[in-house]
């Protein structure tokens, strides 16, 4: 079993949806979580990052860390377009190493 | 300009050369790494620098190797490249708080 486990998807949405993606994880070491998007041929670019539990919020995007489940998510409001592309969550303890995800891809339809 | 770039951004190589990829990075950061990404399998860590004296071994450094040449500077080498090395190579940074940043990536296609 992975440390980090990631549905790959694809996850298909229509235009304004609210999308959920989600990752778990076993290593309780764990404090720091993020979520990178990467478009196709592009690097990843961090989107949020968070430490411990709770939510933060960036615009259309909410992180969601729950460590008593060992369940982080992140949601995107009125989901357009633009926001098709894939999206790693990483974590890391105190290594400062990111272990990630495999990645889920998301398409959001006109 | 990128904070992290590499050079180069494509390249087709033949079984059996050397070829070396290279990193430099503008955001101060001491902590370098190299992943490669292949479809299904997500980002594997090959090797890692936490400052130019430090270099450590990833998950996948078998057939890699590398060289710390500078704060800044990064290289990733395959002595004697094979096919199933074929990927997507990036460089990353980090800096204390641990968030990673990468560059825009490296495809490398051994024929």
């Amino acid at each position: 079993q992975k440390e980090v486990e990631q549905d790959p998807g694809p996850l298909s949405v229509p235009e304004g949806a609210i999308v959920s993606l989600n990752c778990t994880y076993s290593n309780s070491a764990f404090q720091y979580f993020m979520w990178y998007r990467q478009y196709s041929r592009k690097g990843p670019e961090l989107l949020m990052y968070t430490y411990s539990s709770g939510n933060k919020e960036d615009g259309r995007f909410t992180a969601q860390v729950d460590k008593s489940s060992k369940y982080i998510s992140l949601f995107i409001r009125d989901s357009q377009p633009s926001d098709s592309a894939t999206y790693l969550c990483a974590m890391r303890g105190g290594s400062y190493i990111p272990t990630f995800g495999r990645g889920t891809s998301l398409i959001v339809h006109p | 300009d990128a904070d992290v770039t590499q050079t180069p951004r494509n390249r087709i190589t033949k079984t059996g050369k050397r070829i070396m990829l290279e990193c430099s990075q503008t955001k101060g950061h001491d902590r370098m790494y190299w992943y490669r990404q292949d479809p299904g399998l997500g980002l594997r860590l090959i090797y890692y620098s936490f400052d130019v004296k430090d270099i450590n071994k990833g998950e996948i450094s078998d057939g890699y190797s590398v060289s710390r040449q500078a704060q800044a500077k990064f290289s990733l080498s395959l002595e004697s490249a094979i096919p199933n090395q074929t990927a997507l190579y990036f460089c990353a940074t980090s800096g204390l708080t641990g968030e990673a940043f990468f560059g825009q990536g490296t495809r490398l296609t051994v024929v």
